[in-house]
């Protein structure tokens, strides 16, 4: 397998609602990472585990939370956001991000989260 | 610091026409450079890497060190290369790689 899926496709939620994105990938990559994309403008980076481990955080809102219960999965918590938060949320996994060098990143095809 | 460049947000070719998509970049290291695509309603992907060396769907790409560029050319557009590009780094930060993506580029072929 060597795809990264998410789930779900879409999201509409209300700023009050708690949601979670999902991230799968079978690859045996280490690293996974979440991007926020918003339209006509590049991924911008929110969070990256390796090995399971929070790694980088790009100063987000603690509204926004992750998790990665195993090397796996990767999941985000959403809690109390705003319709700003709008865009579509991309995952992504490399085989290694700790390890200099080329760091090809396998992406999803994305959660397009609307909030009202 | 490390940030990409890419000047055109929009590129419309004839069909047929040479290609170049621009891209600079500024790393205080070795970078790692990439060109990802993101055709219309499907996932981003990777077209080409720059250590590979490789042409894909006819793209070849050079680092130039020197001026700190990464183009991405084609001699002759197909309207199936028609797609949104992104030059993308891959460097450290806070000890980790990092990859820094361009604004990108709209690449239109006209029939």
């Amino acid at each position: 397998d060597t795809e990264v899926t998410q789930t779900p496709k879409h999201l509409v939620m209300g700023m009050t609602n708690k949601k979670s994105l999902k991230c799968e990938q079978h690859m045996g990559h280490r690293a996974m990472y979440w991007y926020k994309q918003k339209a006509k403008k590049p991924p911008e980076l929110m969070f990256v585990y390796s090995y399971e481990k929070l790694s980088i955080n790009e100063s987000v809102p603690s509204r926004f939370s992750p998790e990665c219960p195993n090397s796996s999965l990767l999941n985000l918590h959403l809690h109390a956001l705003q319709p700003e938060d709008s865009a579509l949320y991309l995952c992504a996994s490399s085989q290694d991000a700790v390890r200099e060098g080329p760091n090809e990143q396998f992406f999803g095809p994305g959660t397009r989260l609307t909030v009202l | 610091a490390q940030r990409v460049t890419q000047p055109e947000k929009l590129l419309s070719v004839f069909k047929g026409a040479p290609v170049e998509l621009k891209c600079n970049y500024s790393y205080s290291g070795s970078p790692e450079l990439f060109w990802y695509v993101q055709y219309s309603r499907q996932r981003l992907q990777l077209l080409l890497r720059h250590i590979s060396r490789e042409s894909i769907k006819g793209f070849t790409a050079d680092l130039n060190k020197g001026e700190t560029s990464f183009h991405l050319k084609k001699p002759f557009a197909q309207e199936e290369d028609s797609a949104m590009y992104y030059c993308a780094l891959s460097g450290r930060h806070q000890g980790y790689q990092k990859v820094t993506f361009g604004i990108g580029t709209k690449l239109q072929v006209i029939p």
